[in-house]
């Protein structure tokens, strides 16, 4: 059965560097997501993107955060200068284009900002 | 979307019907009731959703209340890999839109030998 898969599993960085999650979304899927999920908290939406663009995006998705698909399989979020408040599991997700057709979701990163 | 209500927590023994509550009051007509669930840390995995109608599938039925402001999930036979976080959201189903899910605090089911 097809999955989301995201690298790295776990990420550790200092405050104020860049960090790059990557996401393999499913392959016939068009429609991309990020979520976050501070722990202990709730699932959090970050951004959606379809047709190489933002679809929407939440107050937390500010100028520090960018997405890309750089190619036909990847698909990144980019926080260009970490906060601890950045430390969280990030999920992606995936969907098919047309009714009956739901979310799929990575096993996540889990990022920690130092 | 309309607001759900759902039990922090709830247990079931191993081989039990785990029957989780939600309620919607305010759930509109073009609304879906879905349900996901999170095991662990792991990313939430669809389990089921419906409009008005009773639906089943090979992991869950979804049982909606005739007025739809209520829902039941229920995992006929719970097993130990069924303890996780479910969550019931409720929200417009649109065709081809990057539409959000938006997750609440969820009920954390035990299941128990």
């Amino acid at each position: 059965e097809p999955e989301v898969t995201q690298t790295p599993s776990h990420q550790v960085t200092q405050m104020g560097q860049e960090v790059i999650l990557r996401c393999v979304p499913i392959s016939n899927h068009l429609y991309f997501y990020w979520y976050r999920q501070i722990l202990g908290q709730k699932v959090e939406f970050l951004v959606s993107f379809y047709n190489n663009e933002i679809s929407e995006k939440s107050e937390i998705f500010d100028d520090q955060f960018s997405v890309e698909r750089p190619d036909g399989s990847n698909f990144t979020l980019k926080i260009r200068s970490t906060k601890l408040e950045d430390s969280a599991m990030y999920f992606c997700a995936s969907r098919r284009t047309g009714q009956g057709h739901e979310q799929y979701f990575g096993p996540g990163t889990r990022l920690t900002v130092t | 979307d309309a607001k759900t209500t759902q039990p922090p927590s709830m247990d079931c023994a191993e081989g039990r019907a785990a029957n989780l509550p939600c309620n919607h009051s305010t759930i509109s007509g073009n609304e879906y009731v879905y349900w996901y669930r999170q095991i662990h840390s792991q990313g939430p995995q669809y389990i089921i959703h419906g409009l008005k109608n009773n639906e089943t599938n090979e992991m869950a039925s979804l049982i909606i209340t005739e007025d739809r402001k209520s829902s039941t999930l229920i995992l006929p036979h719970a097993t130990l890999r069924d303890t996780a976080v479910y969550y019931c959201i409720v929200r417009v189903r649109r065709r081809d839109t990057a539409s959000k899910l938006t997750f609440g605090t969820g009920t954390r089911l035990q299941v128990t030998l």
